[in-house]
């Protein structure tokens, strides 16, 4: 079955520094892919849509220069987190779409990122 | 923007007995997608709906798409233990592949 994978799950960083997220479709290819933040108990919020060779669509309040995502090709897209802050922590999961709707959107296990 | 309402927020029962949770929205749709998501973890696919109307099962999982294409619901029966989590339901809004999630129903499952 298609498969989307999430690195690192868990990732501890300082005030101040960078992080990055990948997403990969690992039988697939994703001419796009989705990016979404999970606060606590409460449902997924869409961030971006990633597409391949070509910028991300940003949604209405999400700064496009703090979540910076890169596609550059038709298996991977990353998130990096800029000038991380302790609200920036939270879990962030990726999505992609194997082979039309037929099959549902998939998602990546998440990443924990938890900025000290 | 559209929205997903879904019901209940949260349940608690017994381990054996049936569960029924559902999805509302004033917006038409033409796919419903049930998730399951554990803690820690993306959520993970349960059933796809792509026809009103249409009736799905998977195991002990049923879902419905409502005739009027503005509802689903998914049941489970015979619940057991590893059910537990929050089940989400999600369809992508017309005219683009944005997914809308309902707030989710969170399960917990009572030896």
């Amino acid at each position: 079955g298609a498969v989307v994978s999430q690195h690192p799950s868990r990732v501890i960083c300082k005030s101040g520094t960078s992080v990055k997220i990948e997403c990969r479709s690992l039988d697939f290819q994703a001419t796009t892919m989705f990016w979404y933040r999970q606060f606590p108990k409460q449902s997924l919020m869409l961030m971006a849509t990633s597409n391949e060779g070509s910028k991300a669509t940003y949604e209405q309040g999400v700064e496009k220069d703090k979540f910076l995502i890169n596609h550059a090709s038709l298996t991977l897209s990353t998130l990096t987190v800029t000038s991380a802050h302790p609200e920036d922590s939270s879990f962030y999961i990726c999505s992609a779409i194997p082979g039309g709707t037929a099959i549902g959107y998939t998602f990546g296990s998440g990443t924990r990122l938890t900025v000290v | 923007g559209q929205q997903l309402n879904q019901s209940p927020q949260s349940m608690f029962i017994q381990e054996g007995e049936d569960v029924s949770m559902n999805c509302t929205s004033s917006s038409i749709f033409n796919t419903w997608l049930w998730y399951k998501q554990d803690p820690g973890e993306g959520p993970v696919l349960l059933i796809a709906l792509y026809k009103a109307g249409e009736l799905t099962s998977n195991g002990r999982l049923t879902a419905q798409f409502g005739i009027t294409r503005k509802d689903s619901f998914l049941n489970i029966s015979a619940s057991i233990p590893s059910d537990v989590g929050i089940y989400f339901c999600a369809a992508p809004e017309g005219g683009s592949e944005k997914l809308v999630f309902g707030k989710g129903t969170k399960l917990t499952v009572n030896p």
